[in-house]
């Protein structure tokens, strides 16, 4: 069974913390290791990475994948009251069903 | 661009009702997909679509029937609805069911509640 494993489940930080959230996962023939922001509504992608060791970054935000050790960090330096939101990990399966597999998300606080 | 559009947002069913969750897209993507957010559980697959008329179950798939009779349509059942599916459902699409199309798109999130 594909397994996505995300840690930690809650973070509370202050403005201008630099945090780090981790995803390891199990899924039968992996392709892609996604990262979404999810606030109040529907997620919204972040990162795709399919390559290890390949750094993409977004502004104040950074994501790897080492697909030696199966898992993926994303980075956030200088925190913002606005990066308060449920960080999800998903891995994509190209095992002939295509599936998605979810971890049950990272949810950052930051306190001013 | 309309992108993903699921319908009702909110809904109160009785236990035993039957509804549907509408969802469409104007994208032409291939693959649709539903999931079910429930606190603490992460984003759950319940039945997926690689293309008009094929359908398979995820990893919830219990309670809920799907078609896809078109490619802009996947609509989810709920036969008999349970207070166990209270949730917040997601109906999601991708171009492709290749490796290099996997940004997903989602609806906006329909929240049920049954009773």
């Amino acid at each position: 069974e594909d397994k996505v494993v995300q840690s930690p489940l809650s973070l509370v930080v202050h403005e201008g913390d630099t945090v780090t959230l981790n995803c390891s996962y199990e899924v039968t023939n992996f392709r892609s290791l996604l990262w979404y922001k999810q606030e109040k509504k529907a997620p919204t992608f972040l990162f795709m990475l399919t390559s290890s060791g390949i750094e993409k970054k977004s502004g104040r935000l950074s994501s790897i994948l080492d697909k030696k050790e199966l898992s993926s960090i994303l980075n956030i330096t200088a925190t913002q009251t606005g990066d308060s939101a449920i960080y999800l990990c998903a891995a994509f399966s190209g095992a002939g069903s295509y599936q998605l597999t979810f971890g049950k998300g990272t949810k950052l606080s930051v306190i001013p | 661009n309309a992108g993903v559009t699921q319908t009702p947002k909110f809904q109160v069913l009785k236990t035993g009702q039957s509804m549907t969750l509408q969802c469409a897209q104007d994208m032409n993507h291939e693959y649709m997909s539903w999931y079910r957010q429930d606190p603490g559980m992460g984003l759950r697959l319940i039945h997926y679509s690689v293309g008009a008329g094929i359908t398979d179950q995820g990893e919830v798939p219990n309670g809920y029937n799907v078609s896809r009779s078109t490619t802009e349509d996947f609509p989810l059942r709920l036969l008999s609805a349970a207070p166990s599916q209270t949730s917040v459902y997601f109906c999601a699409s991708k171009i492709g069911t290749g490796a290099r199309e996997n940004t997903i798109y989602f609806g906006e999130g329909s929240w049920l509640t049954v009773v």
